[in-house]
């Protein structure tokens, strides 16, 4: 089964522009949660999607968002980005509570 | 706050030795454990997983659960250059009916040869 892929791998965005990255789930799964990982904060969780619904949000603000389509696929969006937005965004997907990354998305805001 | 804690190292063992990586939590309610891989500049990488007390072995990799203490561990036997990697601790609560992993801050093995 191909692995959990992530479009674009990387990105360079100004401050105050929006961006939508990608996560296309593996084959089968339902399941799609994103993460954030920074030097200083490590890996932390944004959201989790299931069946096109958000079934759990972490602790970031109104800026993050994200969606699932009927396919599995999801997508987040940041508006208004700002310099500590940068960070390596990691999607994982799941079907049965372990979850498996994909390559992740570098997103550097100058 | 539920809190994964997790030496940040970095641990370097010989070629050949075992290395013993550890993690503690604080939400009793913590159902479910994972250790990921993480080589530098790239995704974790999921290498084990536990959900009952005691011990898991998977090749050189053996993942020990102790409930009661909140401690979880990653014992690799015959360390390998290829090894060196951050490894990353995560635990997941039913608390809530998704899966939402909380993870510490990682350890950083180094294994010289």
């Amino acid at each position: 089964k191909a692995g959990v892929t992530q479009t674009p791998r990387y990105l360079i965005k100004t401050r105050g522009q929006q961006v939508t990255l990608s996560c296309s789930p593996i084959s089968g799964h339902r399941s799609v949660s994103w993460y954030q990982q920074t030097p200083g904060q490590g890996l932390q969780f944004l959201f989790e999607y299931f069946s096109e619904t958000q079934r759990n949000k972490g602790n970031f603000p109104g800026r993050f968002s994200g969606r699932q389509f009927s396919n599995s696929r999801s997508e987040m969006n940041v508006s208004t980005l700002e310099l500590g937005d940068s960070a390596l965004y990691l999607c994982a997907s799941s079907s049965q509570g372990e979850q498996y990354f994909g390559p992740g998305t570098r997103l550097t805001v100058t | 706050q539920k809190e994964v804690e997790q030496n940040s190292g970095p641990l370097s063992v010989p070629e050949g030795a075992i290395a013993s990586l550890n993690c503690t939590y604080s939400d009793r309610g913590s159902q479910s454990f994972f250790w990921y891989r993480q080589y530098s500049g790239k995704s974790p990488e999921l290498i084990m997983f536990i959900y009952s007390n005691g011990d898991k072995e998977d090749g050189r990799f053996t993942a020990q659960l102790n409930k009661a203490s909140q401690y979880v561990s990653l014992l690799i036997r015959d360390s390998q250059p290829s090894d060196s990697a951050t490894y990353l601790c995560a635990v997941k609560t039913w608390d809530n009916a998704g899966n939402m992993l909380t993870f510490g801050g990682g350890t950083r093995l180094m294994v010289k040869p």
